[in-house]
C-alpha cells in the first residue's frame, strides 16, 4: 500500500517568505509526527498529533512554526517569515496506534520521504 | 535530559569485515532503543528494536544498561549495508530522540 507522502519534495524560499509543507499519512494512522533534520544531523522532534489534537509541540523552535491536522488525516507544517536557519529536511511520520504516556511499548513510526527546504 | 550519541560520523570497512556502529544514550528512565537505517534515495526505516532481540539482515544490537550503550553489530559486512544508520531512544510515550547518525561505507 501507499506509504507516507510529503509535498513538495523540494522548496526554495526567500528569507522572510512563508511556506507550507504537507504530509499525507498512511490511511487510518492515528498518530502523526513532524521532525526537522538539519544537514549532517539526526532528525529532531518538532510536534505530535493524535487524530486532530496536537498533544505535544515542545520541539517547535519558535512561534514562527505552526502545525495543524484539522480533520485528523492530512497535516500541514507552516513556517512564517522563514530564516536561513530554517533550512533543513522536514520529515513526517505516522503511527497506526495511539502513543501516549500510559503505553510503554513503541508503535512503529513510518516515515515519509521528507521535504527539503532551502531558505536563501 | 535524554540524549543519544553516535561518536562516529563515518565508518568505512571492507566487504566481509566485522562492523560495529556505536551508540550511547543518557536517560533516567527505562530505555527503549532502536536502530533506524536510511539507504541511498530511500526513506528512513526501522531496522531493529532492542525489545525484540532479533537479528535483521544479519545485524544485532544488545542493550547494555551498565555502559548505557546500544551498539549495532554485524560479523560480515556486505556492500548493500552501505547507508546512514541512526540510533534512537523512545521516551515520554510518544517521542523519538535520534543520534546524529553514522554513515557506513562498505568497500568491495
Amino acid at each position: 500500500g501507499a506509504g507516507v507522502s510529503q509535498s513538495p519534495r523540494y522548496k526554495v524560499a526567500k528569507r522572510g517568505q512563508d511556506v507550507a509543507l504537507r504530509c499525507d499519512p498512511i490511511s487510518g494512522h492515528v498518530s502523526l509526527f513532524w521532525y526537522q533534520q538539519a544537514l549532517g544531523q539526526g532528525p529532531e522532534f518538532l510536534t505530535y498529533f493524535q487524530n486532530e489534537a496536537q498533544l505535544d509541540k515542545s520541539g517547535l523552535p519558535s512561534d514562527r512554526f505552526f502545525a495543524e491536522r484539522p480533520e485528523g488525516s492530512v497535516s500541514t507544517l507552516k513556517i512564517q517569515r522563514t530564516q536561513q536557519e530554517d533550512s533543513a529536511v522536514y520529515l513526517c511520520a505516522s503511527s497506526p496506534r495511539l502513543a501516549g504516556p500510559l503505553r510503554s511499548s513503541y508503535n512503529e513510526q513510518f516515515f515519509g520521504p521528507g521535504t527539503r527546504l532551502t531558505v536563501l | 535530559a535524554q540524549r543519544v550519541t553516535q561518536p562516529e560520523k563515518l565508518l568505512s570497512v571492507f566487504k566481509g569485515a566485522p562492523v560495529e556502529l556505536k551508540c550511547n544514550y543518557s536517560y533516567s528512565g527505562s530505555p527503549e532503543l532502536f536502530w533506524y537505517v536510511q539507504y541511498s534515495r530511500q526513506r528512513l526505516q526501522l531496522l531493529l528494536r532492542h525489545i525484540s532481540r532479533e537479528s535483521i539482515k544479519g545485524f544485532t544490537a544488545d542493550l547494555n544498561k551498565g555502559e548505557t550503550s546500544f551498539h549495532l553489530k554485524k560479523p560480515f559486512a556486505q556492500e548493500e549495508d552501505s547507508a546512514m544508520y541512526y540510533c534512537a531512544l523512545f521516551h515520554a510515550g510518544n517521542m523519538l530522540t535520534f543520534g546524529g547518525g553514522t554513515r557506513l561505507m562498505v568497500k568491495p
